[in-house]
């Protein structure tokens, strides 16, 4: 079975750094682009960017362009989404997710989400 | 940047109703439309790719269609378990999600 299995929720002061996980598992995780989506509170989905694993091709939204970073441990399987300086405004669920496959541009399958609460 | 918009942004309807939500490109975007169907706090999931492929599980009730700019999404016979928020995506460009519409049973 394909399976995104993301790291627990978090709770965060502002200002503090935070790297959160997603390990695939049942496919080769080197071939698939994995990425990330952001839900606000009571709000929709956002892709905010992706790798692919094998050659750590890294693309990102153009509104979240440095605001955070993808990378991916490919000896366990895992993508991550790190953040430097959190601000209560990331305060968010973040899910991980595949793509299809190539020229297969939807998200299939799903983490099961990380909640990120930052608050001073 | 590619926006996409749907209408309406909710709607209640009857268990049985024929239930159209409509996403729109801002420039053409071929058949790189996929939709999502997430309920209430759960993950969101794949219903339908390329515009109008139905993904392996997916009820049969569930259709899509369009090309270009305009494409649709129809629940023939909406459910009671049906109530949720449907998205759209494009990946013609990068990737972008539609607002959402939101559904319920009257």
């Amino acid at each position: 079975e394909v399976q995104l299995v993301q790291s627990g929720a978090e709770v965060k002061k502002p200002g503090e750094s935070l790297k959160i996980s997603c390990k695939g598992s049942g496919y080769r995780f080197t071939s698939y682009w994995t990425g990330w989506v952001r839900q606000m509170p009571g709000k929709g989905l956002e892709w905010m960017g992706m790798i692919y694993p094998l050659d750590s091709d890294t693309r990102y939204s153009p509104s979240l362009q440095g605001q955070v970073t993808i990378s991916a441990d490919t000896s366990i399987s895992t993508a991550y989404l790190q953040w430097s300086s959190l601000k209560a405004s990331d305060t968010a669920m973040y899910y991980c997710v595949r793509l299809g496959g190539p020229r297969a541009g939807w998200f299939d399958p799903w983490g099961q989400g990380t909640l990120v609460t930052v608050s001073s | 940047d590619i926006q996409m918009t749907q209408s309406p942004s909710s709607l209640s309807a009857s268990v049985g109703d024929r239930v159209t939500i409509t996403c729109q490109a801002s420039q053409d975007i071929t058949n790189y439309l996929n939709w999502y169907q997430q309920k209430p706090g759960k993950v969101p999931k794949l219903l339908i790719y390329d515009a109008s492929d139905l993904e392996t599980g997916v009820p049969s009730r569930f259709s899509g269609s369009g090309s270009g700019t305009d494409f649709t999404l129809t629940i023939s016979g909406l459910q009671p378990e049906d109530v949720a928020t449907y998205y759209c995506q494009q990946y013609h460009t990068l990737f972008t999600f539609g607002p959402g519409t939101r559904v319920d049973v009257k």
